[in-house]
């Protein structure tokens, strides 16, 4: 069955620091998404990406945040200068077009 | 505004007893869903319903949808350990994103 993958599943950095998180979306899906939940809490929408760009994004997505799909298949998510604050569970999310989202396991970003 | 508030947010219940969830939401909707979360995992869909839908079900599970009170209910019957997990709602306004609650974390006894 066809799945959403992320990588890496934990980051540790240093608050400063850039981070990339990776995301192959399914293959014939068309929105993709990035989501994050802070241990216990929510899952807050960030951003979403269609047709190679930004479709909507949330307060949250401020200027350290940048998605991008640089060829065919990856789907990343940058931040720039990581703060304490983005110590979280950041999940990549993609759907067809409408329905159901489809769900990676997650990476683990640890700010230091 | 924060759609898809769960009700309760944790509720723990004896192995083959029924659980209820809830979910509170505050703007229309096209579709409503629920998904389950597995500790440290990613989300898992279980039940979408839409909006012109009253209920729906999938194997032990049973969804309701009350769009005039802008509620909806998530029912697993015959619960097993296996089932603990959080529930989550998340809703469509048919905007790009699908908004998610707080989640309800259910723990079955054995």
């Amino acid at each position: 069955e066809p799945e959403v993958t992320q990588t890496p599943s934990h980051q540790v950095t240093q608050m400063g620091q850039e981070v990339i998180l990776r995301c192959v979306p399914i293959s014939n899906h068309l929105y993709f998404y990035w989501y994050r939940q802070i241990l216990g809490q929510k899952v807050e929408f960030l951003v979403s990406f269609y047709n190679n760009e930004i479709s909507e994004k949330s307060e949250i997505f401020d200027d350290q945040f940048s998605v991008e799909r640089p060829d065919g298949s990856n789907f990343t998510l940058k931040i720039r200068s990581t703060k304490l604050e983005d110590s979280a569970m950041y999940f990549c999310a993609s759907r067809v077009l409408t329905g159901e989202l489809f769900f990676g396991e997650g990476s683990r970003l640890t700010v230091l | 505004s924060q759609q898809g508030e769960e009700d309760p947010q944790a509720l723990s219940i004896q192995e083959g007893e029924n659980a209820t969830m809830n979910c509170s939401y505050k703007t229309s909707i096209n579709n409503l869903q629920w998904y389950r979360q597995n500790s440290g995992r990613g989300l898992v869909h279980l039940i979408l319903i839409r909006s012109n839908e009253r209920e729906k079900h999938s194997g032990r599970l049973r969804v309701t949808l009350d769009t005039s009170k802008k509620s909806s209910s998530l029912l697993i019957t015959a619960s097993r350990a296996a089932d603990t997990a959080s529930y989550f709602c998340a809703t469509d306004s048919g905007a790009q994103k699908l908004v998610f609650g707080q989640g309800t974390r259910l723990t079955i006894n054995p």
